[in-house]
């Protein structure tokens, strides 16, 4: 089956670094996305891992080990605008578009 | 260079009515796909077009289908609505599906579906 979870809910100050941890379970493995939404609009895209290790793209971080099947995005130096939905994803197949999304970690970043 | 563009934005249906969806994808992307996204169950995927074929399919009632045209232009269709398909329905867009970063799938502001 297909399994991807994340937590619900996380709280964390202006200014601080916050870790979303993504746990997954899929038939197959041919990459892991992270996507920020915010309320009422469309996800948009923040990091790609298809190899094991740490990929860093400014204050976002994502991290990937392939044989734990656990991944984690990392936010640095939070800012109010940070507070989002963060939706982990994998792709399960070589070909196609088919992925399986996680339910989502609502992020609320407090002054 | 332009988004994904879909439409309606907004839409109110009554139950046991069918509604048509369309997506337009970023220009020079051929895989099309869409997702329903509720509170409850978060995003779930629908199904995937690629060159005018269905590529993957996702675990949604026959009530639900799609196409694609020869511009990767893309609809789906709900039949006999019922009031838990109420959602976001989002279409997103990608180049190929194949392997690589740049294959990332980039979505629309997608469509608010209201049965009543």
């Amino acid at each position: 089956g297909q399994n991807i979870d994340q937590p619900t809910e996380m709280t964390a100050t202006e200014g601080a670094i916050v870790q979303i941890n993504c746990t997954y379970q899929t038939s197959g493995f041919n990459g892991l996305f992270w996507y920020q939404q915010h309320a009422g609009e469309a996800p948009t895209f923040l990091s790609y891992n298809v190899l094991d290790g740490l990929e860093e793209k400014g204050r976002f971080s994502s991290f990937l080990s392939r044989s734990k099947g656990y991944s984690y995005l990392l936010l640095k130096e939070l800012q109010m605008k940070d507070s989002a939905s963060y939706l982990c994803a994998v792709r399960g197949d070589n070909y196609g578009q088919n992925f399986v999304f996680g339910p989502g970690t609502r992020l609320s970043v407090l002054p | 260079k332009a988004g994904v563009t879909q439409t309606p934005r907004y839409l109110i249906k009554t139950r046991g009515q069918q509604v048509t969806l369309s997506c337009s994808p970023i220009s020079g992307h051929r895989s099309v796909s869409w997702y329903q996204q509720t509170p409850g169950q978060g995003l779930q995927f629908l199904f995937e077009y690629f060159s005018e074929t269905q590529r993957n399919k996702g675990n949604f009632p026959g009530r639900f289908s799609g196409r694609q045209f020869s511009n990767s232009r893309s609809e789906m269709n709900v039949s006999t609505l019922e009031l838990g398909d109420s959602a976001l329905y989002l279409c997103a867009s990608s180049f190929t599906g194949t392997e690589g970063p740049g294959n990332t799938i980039y979505f629309g502001e997608g469509s608010w579906l209201t049965v009543v």
